[in-house]
């Protein structure tokens, strides 16, 4: 199993411009999170997804979007990028259906910078 | 609003000394995770703690939970230099996840 990717991993981006950070998972999670870790700090939940079809807002919801429409993929897109924005999101995905409930794999992040 | 509280966020500690982590949290919850992450890269799991009174250990770290107290620990014994990373503490409240600041460990020789 790939078990979590992500991509890109680098992009830069200038103020106003949009764009989708894209994380698959390979292991038939249903469950799937996006963060975002500015420098030094912890990780804030952004969206997540109990299931496709389903998502919820996070602790930082603002300035993005989400989508789920298959239990691979949990696309995060960006809409008028902003230096606010300038960050490392990492994927993650979960099965809570087993014994280490909600035990998150990571996938290696997207180092993001707006300008 | 769910708050969780690391501390120390810096701990620098010699080779054989034995420390604890402490990760305190504001609203009820008996599902904790600990995490590590070496610099510029993801995160790993460490331990899954799911009621009052877990403890889990792997190697030279072990974890534990006091739910009552809203508390969990992460204890070093006789650190070595390959534990030095940061740890991530991670409470679950109805799928909501919500990370501490982390603790960056430096093990020096």
């Amino acid at each position: 199993n790939a078990g979590v990717t992500q991509t890109p991993k680098f992009r830069i981006l200038k103020i106003g411009q949009s764009m989708t950070l894209q994380c698959a998972q390979d292991m038939n999670h249903n469950y799937m999170y996006w963060y975002r870790q500015d420098p030094g700090m912890g990780l804030k939940l952004i969206y997540y997804s109990v299931g496709a079809g389903i998502t919820d807002k996070g602790e930082v919801p603002n300035g993005y979007n989400v989508s789920r429409s298959t239990t691979e993929d949990f696309p995060l897109r960006l809409e008028l990028a902003a230096p606010s924005q300038t960050s490392v999101y990492f994927c993650a995905s979960s099965y809570p259906q087993d014994t280490s409930y909600n035990e998150q794999f990571f996938g290696p992040g997207t180092r993001l910078t707006v300008l | 609003e769910l708050k969780v509280e690391q501390n120390p966020l810096f701990l620098s500690m010699q080779e054989g000394k034995n420390y604890t982590i402490y990760c305190n949290y504001s609203t009820t919850s008996d599902r904790l995770y600990w995490y590590r992450q070496d610099p510029g890269k993801s995160l790993e799991s460490l331990f899954v703690l799911l009621s009052n009174g877990a403890v889990k250990q792997e190697g030279r770290l072990m974890a534990s939970l006091d739910t009552k107290a809203r508390l969990s620990t992460l204890h070093i014994t006789a650190a070595v230099h390959d534990l030095s990373a940061t740890y991530f503490c991670a409470v679950d409240i109805d799928n909501d996840m919500r990370f501490g600041a982390g603790t960056r460990l430096t093990v020096k020789p």
